[in-house]
């Protein structure tokens, strides 16, 4: 079946750091792929997504690309700030099939920055 | 607009009782997925439900466990005689009826449940 494979955490920064996630992905169809964010005491909200090979998803100073040929989809960020401690979730949804909009998710990466 | 709604935020039942989990999804919204995280780990997806209908609950344990989307009024996500190892957050999830938004999940705060 689709699974995700996210980078252990946790990762500390400091603040303007560069950051990357990695996240590898095994699915049998052509799916999507997402980031997602969770602040405490919170849901989850879509960071980011690519829905095809090659596309570049970005939003907030996050990107990631969809890399078919090694099937990954890693987070990367320039400058983090402080504000960007939480936890990101890696993805996929598998467009095919009666399941809808089902996703499966990676373990979770938490993310800690320092003044 | 408002989103997902659920309630209570915080849910704590003693072995053997039953819990009761709402979701509200957002307006417009006929899809609508419940998920589980268990402490440290990620989101497991549990049921997917369209109004009246479960489409897929393939990730639902087999006893104990159920849900259901009534025509009128908010899912429900129903654990009966609950043990510890039920104590999670349960996140409930909207999403569009059709065409490529169907993919965008609108997600709720979440029910944390604490079993005693």
């Amino acid at each position: 079946g689709d699974s995700v494979t996210q980078m252990e955490g946790p990762v500390t920064l400091s603040e303007e750091a560069f950051l990357t996630i990695n996240c590898t992905y095994t699915a049998t169809g052509y799916p999507s792929l997402f980031w997602y964010v969770q602040y405490p005491g919170e849901g989850l909200q879509l960071l980011l997504k690519a829905t095809k090979a090659d596309d570049k998803g970005s939003n907030k100073g996050f990107e990631a690309t969809y890399r078919k040929e090694t099937t990954s989809f890693h987070l990367e960020k320039g400058s983090v700030q402080v504000s960007d401690s939480a936890v990101y979730f890696c993805a996929l949804s598998d467009r095919g099939g009666s399941s809808g909009s089902r996703l499966t998710f990676g373990e979770g990466t938490q993310l800690t920055v320092n003044p | 607009n408002a989103g997902v709604m659920q309630n209570p935020r915080h849910l704590v039942r003693r072995r053997g009782q039953e819990a009761r989990l709402r979701c509200s999804p957002m307006k417009g919204h006929s899809h609508v997925y419940w998920y589980r995280q268990l402490p440290e780990e990620g989101l497991k997806f549990m049921v997917y439900l369209q109004k009246e209908n479960i489409i897929d609950e393939s990730g639902m344990p087999k006893e104990r466990f159920s849900a259901e989307f009534p025509k009128e009024g908010p899912s429900i996500l129903r654990i009966q005689q609950v043990v510890r190892g039920d104590s999670a957050a349960y996140f409930c999830a909207s999403s569009p009826p059709s065409g490529t938004t169907r993919e965008k999940l609108f997600f709720g705060s979440g029910t944390q449940l604490s079993v005693l």
